[in-house]
């Protein structure tokens, strides 16, 4: 099992930009999150998918994030326009039950 | 409202000096309590989960135990590769789908 696919691992953006995260599940499972982690606030939940519909968004912490899963083997979180203080790392974790499988996250920098 | 609280945060430890990390939490419904592990630039990988006061799970050098207010991973004579960020997390008690994370405690086993 190739667990959770992020892309890209790595992001170095220049404020006002777009930014576009992807993800890929683990096959089967049909819960998706979306987390934000940094040194001051830990691992926060911004939004999660159940069946490919978005169930709670109350973490997303501004209209200039959005969250998409067009189907089951795919979603993104897009960020528009960035600011520095966006810069953190951004994880996806899938599950099918109670437990959440993480994928390596992708490294964000809003220079 | 749902809580996780992790202590220490950070510990240092000599090889074979055995210790233990805390979680305490606050639901008004356990669904389960999780503990992950961290390593540097990766996602939280999967150790235990524990259901009910009294239960124990081990893998390796670690033990995982839950009472009734917080649960306990122990860390049997740590080798330099358990250093890692430990983080432990609670179901939401309504929903069951959203996980509160504690800000996790950073362990580093010096050979």
């Amino acid at each position: 099992d190739a667990g959770v696919i992020q892309s890209p691992r790595h992001e170095v953006t220049e404020m006002g930009q777009e930014v576009t995260l992807r993800c890929k599940p683990i096959s089967g499972h049909n819960s998706l999150f979306w987390y934000r982690q940094t040194m001051m606030r830990g691992l926060e939940l911004l939004i999660y998918f159940n069946n490919n519909v978005p169930i709670d968004d109350s973490g997303m912490p501004e209209d200039r994030f959005s969250a998409k899963m067009p189907n089951a083997s795919f979603s993104t979180l897009k960020i528009q326009p960035s600011e520095p203080r966006d810069s953190a790392v951004y994880f996806c974790a899938s599950s099918q039950g109670e437990t959440q499988y993480f994928g390596p996250g992708t490294r964000l920098l809003v220079l | 409202e749902d809580q996780v609280t992790q202590s220490p945060e950070a510990l240092r430890l000599q090889e074979g000096e055995s210790s233990s990390l805390n979680c305490s939490y606050t639901v008004s419904g356990l669904r389960g309590l999780f503990w992950y592990r961290q390593d540097p630039g990766k996602g939280p990988e999967f150790l235990f989960t524990l259901y009910s006061a009294g239960e124990e799970k081990e893998k390796e050098r670690l033990k995982a135990t839950l009472t009734k207010k917080e649960s306990f991973l122990h860390i049997t004579a740590p080798k330099p590769e358990d250093s890692a960020t430990y983080l432990c997390a609670v179901p939401d008690s309504n929903t069951g789908n959203q996980f509160y994370f504690g800000t996790g405690t950073s362990l580093t086993v010096i050979p």
